[in-house]
């Protein structure tokens, strides 16, 4: 099937604006990762989804960052008053338990936030 | 808390040559796993090449190998036969194995750029 689609693909907005960005899961995984790949920074956790538990939130930086999966399918990311360095790609990932446990994570194309 | 080093920002090959990337990590886990990934300029992360860290075999995926060295906490990256297709930002990740709960969050290197000269 369908692999792992975000949207928008990119996105531009001015600092201390809302932004929402979305993740849509391979059908039937039930797990769903967010993470930010930031320039010189490398890859961050920052969310974690599985099944009907309740989300490890972790590695949300600041509490103007917010995410919901409705269902266990799709998933919003919510940036609020976003600041320049929140500026990055925003990457999107799902897994499927398998029969090893071994948690393969598939990754979605990613959302370019630029906040200017 | 677990970390992964890439010591090479940049690495670059001549086509139908042999490079190998460094990976370095640290955790106190035994169970875990190791993984390599491709980000062209897509942005699309592709998954390379998994390692266990209970098989002492290393992983082979076609033009890809690794060399684990569990003792020395080193996992590095072969590509042999280069192609221009390879160019991209590799990055090395782990993650903890069952033991450690429901969250399978990878935990990544800053990556390594690989320029393949024709």
């Amino acid at each position: 099937g369908a692999g792992v689609s975000q949207s928008p693909s990119n996105k531009v907005t001015e600092k201390g604006k809302d932004v929402e960005l979305r993740c849509d899961p391979i059908s039937g995984h039930t797990a769903l990762y967010w993470y930010r790949q930031s320039l010189g920074q490398g890859l961050e956790f920052l969310i974690y989804f599985q099944g009907n538990s309740a989300p490890d939130k972790s590695g949300l930086p600041s509490d103007r960052f917010s995410a919901e999966r409705t269902g266990g399918s799709v998933s919003t990311l919510t940036i609020q008053r976003t600041q320049q360095e929140d500026s990055a790609v925003y990457l999107c990932a799902s897994s499927l338990r398998d029969s090893l446990g071994s948690y393969e994570q598939y990754f979605g194309p990613g959302t370019r936030l630029t906040v200017t | 808390a677990q970390t992964v080093t890439q010591s090479q920002p940049e690495m670059s090959v001549q086509e139908a040559e042999t490079v190998t990337l460094s990976c370095t990590y640290d955790t106190s886990e035994s169970d875990y796993y190791l993984f390599w990934y491709k980000q062209p300029p897509s942005r699309q992360m592709i998954l390379v090449i998994r390692q266990e860290a209970y098989k002492q075999q290393n992983a082979t995926e076609n033009r890809f190998s690794v060399n684990f060295q569990k003792a020395a906490k080193s996992f590095s990256l072969k590509i042999s036969d280069s192609q221009l297709g390879d160019a991209a930002m590799y990055f090395c990740a782990y993650r903890s194995g069952l033991n450690a709960g429901n969250n399978r969050k990878l935990i990544w290197g800053l990556g390594t750029s690989l320029a393949v000269n024709p």
